[in-house]
């Protein structure tokens, strides 16, 4: 069965830090890899895809990482500002022509000043 | 910048009856989903629609559900008879190939 784990499932940092969650996923074959940032009572947003090949890519302060041979990812958060207070969720998508998505449970971030 | 649209914020209704929730997706994207989240839960998949025909469904779209592009914008779900169990966000996305799926702002429904 298809899943996506995610670590810490929580965490409290301070304004200007930088952080790093995990996840580790058993979706095969992989197609893709996503990170979205969620606020609370809102949609998710995209940050970041990743396919096959890709092993890093950045957008702005948010950089993630992928290793496909040991199927993890990262995204290391730099600076951080309180309007990363937020869930930030890794989806995973499989390379079989469907589009449905597996999603983790997400990493509830807060930043504090 | 375009973005998907969700109709209403909220839903309240009681336990038995239909609920629509309504959607417009993106206007030059093809493909178009739903999904919810239980309170506290992971966000799950429930069905994608292409060319006027759903493309794939999960275990949770049951006959209770079903989706309609009834003109040339809105995407809908339907719930026929609503069970407390349904009470979730649920989140509309489009997308206009295989990768970058946009999600809507999402609709609470509550059956009580």
């Amino acid at each position: 069965k298809n899943q996506v784990e995610q670590s810490p499932q929580s965490l409290i940092i301070l304004e200007g830090k930088n952080c790093t969650l995990q996840c580790n996923y058993t979706v095969s074959p992989f197609s893709n890899l996503r990170w979205y940032k969620q606020d609370t009572g809102r949609g998710p947003v995209s940050l970041t895809i990743m396919t096959f090949s890709e092993n890093t890519k950045s957008n702005g302060r948010y950089t993630a990482t992928l290793d496909a041979d040991t199927k993890q990812s990262s995204l290391h958060i730099t600076a951080s500002q309180l309007s990363d207070s937020a869930s930030y969720i890794c989806v995973v998508s499989a390379d079989t022509g469907r589009r449905a998505l597996t999603f983790g449970s997400g990493t509830r971030l807060q930043v504090q000043p | 910048e375009p973005e998907v649209t969700q109709t209403p914020s909220h839903q309240v209704t009681q336990m038995g009856q239909e609920v629509i929730l309504r959607c417009v997706p993106i206007s030059n994207h093809l493909y178009f989903y739903w999904y919810r989240q239980i309170l506290g839960q992971k966000v799950e998949f429930l069905v994608s629609f292409y060319n006027n025909e759903i493309s794939e469904k999960s275990e949770i779209f049951d006959d209770q559900f079903s989706v309609e592009r009834p003109d040339g914008s809105n995407f809908t779900l339907k719930i026929r008879s609503t069970k407390l169990e349904d009470s979730a966000m649920y989140f509309c996305a489009s997308s206009s190939d295989y990768n970058e799926q946009f999600f809507g702002p999402g609709t609470r429904l509550t059956v009580l």
